[in-house]
């Protein structure tokens, strides 16, 4: 079936270093959702990707859609404490005859001060 | 605006007992989405409605679970009867118009003994 893998499945970085996750699909995607999840939190959107090979900005993070719309990552730059948390893709295959979206396996960002 | 409005945030139920959760989404979004969270198995769409009628339930694990929602601003999702291997955090999430990311609840976090 269909799959959203992300790699890596964690990552430890000392407070100040930059981070990056990436997200697969198996099929293609008409786009693509990133969340981040606290520890004992709820998922939180940040961020939806829209067109091949769009690049995003929000302040020290910066999303990536790739040119054949079918992998995505999310870099972070200089991370802070508060970035810990669990990042999610989440794709919606262009395949798909319904609304749901595939959320991927998530990466655990631990920050050490 | 509240956000999505999950109960109870905490749930601790014998095996073979109903469990009953309820969703209040955001007023004005137009579907609504049930996840399961477990560290095995990630995040699961389970069913989604749009305008109050179930679209794809596939995720469904098995007869034991039904969701209903009667109306635009409550949602339940019951599993009877209940098995120590439903534990997982359920997660409600609403969608609106603008077609951006969803909006989870705080989830419930469920434990079958």
């Amino acid at each position: 079936g269909q799959q959203v893998m992300q790699i890596p499945q964690y990552q430890h970085v000392q407070e100040g270093e930059d981070f990056t996750t990436y997200c697969n699909s198996s099929t293609t995607l008409s786009n693509i959702q990133w969340y981040k999840q606290r520890p004992g939190g709820h998922p939180v959107f940040l961020i939806q990707l829209v067109k091949s090979g769009e690049v995003k900005k929000q302040k020290r993070l910066t999303f990536q859609f790739g040119e054949a719309k079918k992998n995505s990552s999310l870099h972070i730059t200089a991370t802070q404490t508060t970035d810990v948390g669990t990042y999610f893709c989440a794709g919606h295959p262009t395949t798909s005859g319904t609304y749901k979206y595939i959320f991927g396996t998530g990466t655990r960002l631990k920050v050490l001060a | 605006d509240a956000g999505v409005i999950q109960s109870p945030r905490h749930e601790v139920t014998e095996m073979g007992q109903e469990v009953t959760l309820r969703c209040k989404p955001i007023s004005g979004h137009d579907y609504l989405f049930w996840y399961r969270q477990t560290m095995m198995r990630g995040l699961e769409l389970l069913i989604y409605f749009n305008n109050n009628v179930p679209i794809d339930d596939s995720g469904m694990p098995e007869d034991r679970f039904s969701a209903k929602m009667p109306n635009a601003s409550f949602s339940t999702l019951k599993i009877q009867p209940s098995e120590p291997r439903d534990s997982a955090v359920y997660f409600c999430a609403s969608r609106g118009p603008s077609r951006d990311g969803y909006t989870f609840g705080s989830g419930t976090r469920l434990t079958v003994v």
